[in-house]
């Protein structure tokens, strides 16, 4: 049974970088597409962005200048890294699988609260 | 951006009820579209992809319809773990985009 895990720390201060990692674990990383999809406290859904098994991502435009998704095969493991954050970064982080760009996430991790707090 | 515009915000129904839920794009994303159930303290879980195609595991209770820019989820006879709230999704265009949520409560 395949499981996505999110790792990372839970509070990051105002400025500073953001970093998560999702661990998959019970199948392979390839061939699918992997996301990162926050919410905030008491809030509905965004999508961040997505890296393909092979390495091609796409980011959300409102994102992209401070935003880094990565995927490292040997580790069954992706990671998203986001510079500059600020409160409103403050948010549950999801992670998760789709089998195909236009097909939406069948698998998710439970998710991470990450605060932003000095 | 595409704009998913959900309705009603809350629906307040009795098990047993059938629920209708809409989500209207503000334009067409094809049939690159997908209903959502979230639970408190839960990931949301896929409910219908494609726009009409049940994901793997999910009751037949639950149905979707639609095409271009109006969609529907149907919960045809509500059991009391349907409670929780619907997201509609869209992926026809870049970025991807959420409705904000139609929150099913217990009547």
């Amino acid at each position: 049974q395949v499981q996505l895990r999110e790792s990372g720390p839970r509070l990051v201060k105002p400025s500073e970088t953001l970093s998560l990692t999702c661990t998959v674990s019970g199948g392979s990383i390839s061939p699918y597409y992997w996301s990162w999809i926050r919410q905030p406290p008491g809030k509905g859904l965004e999508w961040i962005g997505y890296i393909f098994y092979s390495g091609g991502t796409n980011y959300n435009p409102s994102l992209k200048s401070r935003l880094t998704i990565s995927v490292d095969t040997s580790k069954n493991q992706f990671s998203l890294t986001l510079t500059s954050v600020t409160a409103a970064d403050t948010a549950l982080y999801y992670c998760a699988r789709h089998a195909g760009a236009a097909l939406s996430e069948d698998l998710w991790g439970q998710g991470t609260l990450v605060t932003v707090s000095s | 951006e595409i704009v998913l515009t959900q309705s009603p915000a809350t629906l307040s129904l009795s098990p047993g009820e059938r629920a209708t839920l809409s989500c209207r794009a503000s334009e067409s994303v094809s049939n690159y579209f997908a209903w959502y159930q979230q639970k408190p303290g839960q990931a949301p879980r896929l409910l219908i992809n494609g726009p009409s195609s049940r994901a793997t595991g999910i009751p037949a209770r639950f149905s979707g319809s639609g095409s271009g820019t109006d969609f529907t989820l149907t919960i045809s006879s509500l059991e009391p773990e349907d409670f929780a709230v619907y997201y509609c999704q869209q992926r026809n265009n870049w970025p991807v985009t959420f409705g904000q949520g139609t929150r099913l409560e217990i009547k």
